[in-house]
């Protein structure tokens, strides 16, 4: 029962880099989020998709695209890393929006060098 | 805009002792309210929930009531354990929003 798989897990990056990182859920749900998470700021949400072929912006969107072109992956993209973009990322999925339960990934670390 | 805002950590407790984790909230609607645990290099986990006014979310030894009134929902468990150090994160899920707010994070350390 894999429930939402996040990869890769680790990775180190330099500067003006770029890369994807995949999330992949067998829930068959609707919902799907992307969060950063920094010392003392918590969770924060980066962008969301509320089906396939959606995709809407969250509070810290800049810097990152995303894609969510089949239902069970969610896609997140740095297209020029920079060192502040060095966090742990969350993928997470619910069904819908109605009070049902999220479910998260594992996080991936990311450093920026 | 809907908001969640927790106590502050970190919080130091003995082996034992009674914890209480503050949450209250801000929303416009009815919400849904949770509680997740982040056990140290892992992702959230749902610790427990309650959907209306008055319901009590309980699991593992952990309680919360959702409160309208005071529009709050602490965490609470009478003797808490060694393995219970993680950082415990409040959230509330309102229909129409699209998305789930929340709080800030609250570390739990306890100590033997």
């Amino acid at each position: 029962n894999a429930g939402v798989t996040q990869t890769p897990k680790f990775r180190v990056l330099k500067t003006g880099q770029s890369m994807t990182l995949l999330c992949a859920q067998d829930m068959n749900h609707e919902y799907m989020y992307w969060y950063r998470q920094d010392p003392g700021m918590g969770l924060r949400l980066i962008h969301y998709s509320v089906g396939e072929g959606t995709t809407a912006k969250g509070e810290v969107p800049d810097g990152y695209n995303v894609s969510r072109l089949k239902k069970q992956n969610f896609l997140l993209g740095l297209e020029s890393a920079a060192p502040s973009q060095t966090s742990v990322y969350f993928c997470a999925s619910s069904r819908d929006s109605s009070g049902n339960t999220i479910y998260f990934g594992e996080g991936s670390w990311l450093t920026v060098v | 805009g809907n908001s969640v805002t927790q106590m502050e950590g970190p919080v130091t407790l003995s082996e034992e002792a009674f914890l209480t984790i503050n949450c209250t909230y801000t929303a416009t609607g009815y919400p849904s309210l949770f509680w997740y645990v982040q056990y140290p290099g892992e992702g959230l986990q749902l610790l427990l929930k309650a959907t209306k006014a008055d319901d009590k979310g309980s699991n593992k030894g952990f309680e919360a009531t959702y409160r309208k009134e005071t529009t709050s929902f602490h965490l609470e468990k009478g003797s808490v354990q060694v393995s219970d150090s993680a950082v415990y994160f409040c959230a509330l899920s309102d229909y129409g929003y699209q998305k789930v707010t929340f709080g800030t994070g609250t570390k739990l350390q306890v100590i033997p």
